[in-house]
């Protein structure tokens, strides 16, 4: 079965804060794909990164870094001195060659405090 | 912008209505994909289209149908409408049907039934 678990429903700092949502995924696919996606207020789905199974290297974009660790099957998506702009739910999803369809985690809603 | 777009952006109909909503994909794109956000059973993969053939289904109900046209824009009607059918549907396209692509999420379409 595949699956992916946000564990965190709600996180709220204040500005300025580092925070760390997490993502734990569930294949028996030895290649798949890991995505995080934005959802703030307005309602769109932004898209923030991919990651291949077989690249483990870990990526930084700006305040926004990602950490894959497939001994641990978990994918953590850190912002780094968060800003009130970074609001919004932000949902892991998975998907592998086996199975076209995007699977969602439950999403973790981020709210920063000013 | 995704360069997805969808249309309308609102949608408030009555049960046992049918309605159509329309996806157009960015340019290059040959798969559309169509998702459903409700608040019980959070994102759900619907369908999806690849140049006009359905490559993949998911948890669509019987009384849900789409199509993808010559041009590649794609439309998802739904008939005999329930309340529970009211929720966020999301079109998102990639250029091809695999899962190395992103798939980029247009800006939605809410569904209002009452």
């Amino acid at each position: 079965a595949q699956k992916v678990t946000q564990a965190q429903t709600e996180i709220s700092v204040v500005e300025k804060e580092d925070v760390t949502l997490d993502c734990v995924y569930e294949t028996r696919d030895t290649t798949y794909y890991l995505f995080w996606y934005k959802q703030p207020p307005s309602g769109e789905l932004v898209f923030l990164i991919r990651r291949n199974s077989f690249d483990e290297q870990n990526e930084i974009s700006g305040r926004y870094s990602w950490n894959f660790q497939k001994s641990t099957s978990s994918f953590n998506f850190t912002i780094t001195a968060s800003q009130v702009v970074d609001s919004a739910v932000y949902f892991c999803a998975l998907l592998t060659d086996s199975n076209y369809q995007l699977i969602w985690g439950a999403g973790t809603k981020l709210i920063i405090k000013p | 912008d995704s360069g997805v777009t969808q249309t309308p952006k609102h949608l408030i109909t009555a049960t046992g209505q049918r309605v159509t909503l329309r996806c157009s994909p960015r340019s290059g794109d040959l798969s559309v994909y169509w998702y459903q956000q409700s608040l019980d059973q959070g994102l759900q993969f619907l369908i999806q289209y690849y140049n006009g053939e359905e490559r993949a289904k998911g948890n669509i109900l019987e009384r849900f149908s789409a199509q993808q046209f010559p041009d590649l824009h794609s439309e998802l009607n739904l008939s005999s409408l329930e309340l529970g059918d009211s929720a966020l549907y999301f079109c998102a396209s990639s250029v091809t049907s695999g899962g190395w692509d992103t798939q980029y999420f247009g800006p939605g379409t809410r569904l209002t039934v009452l």
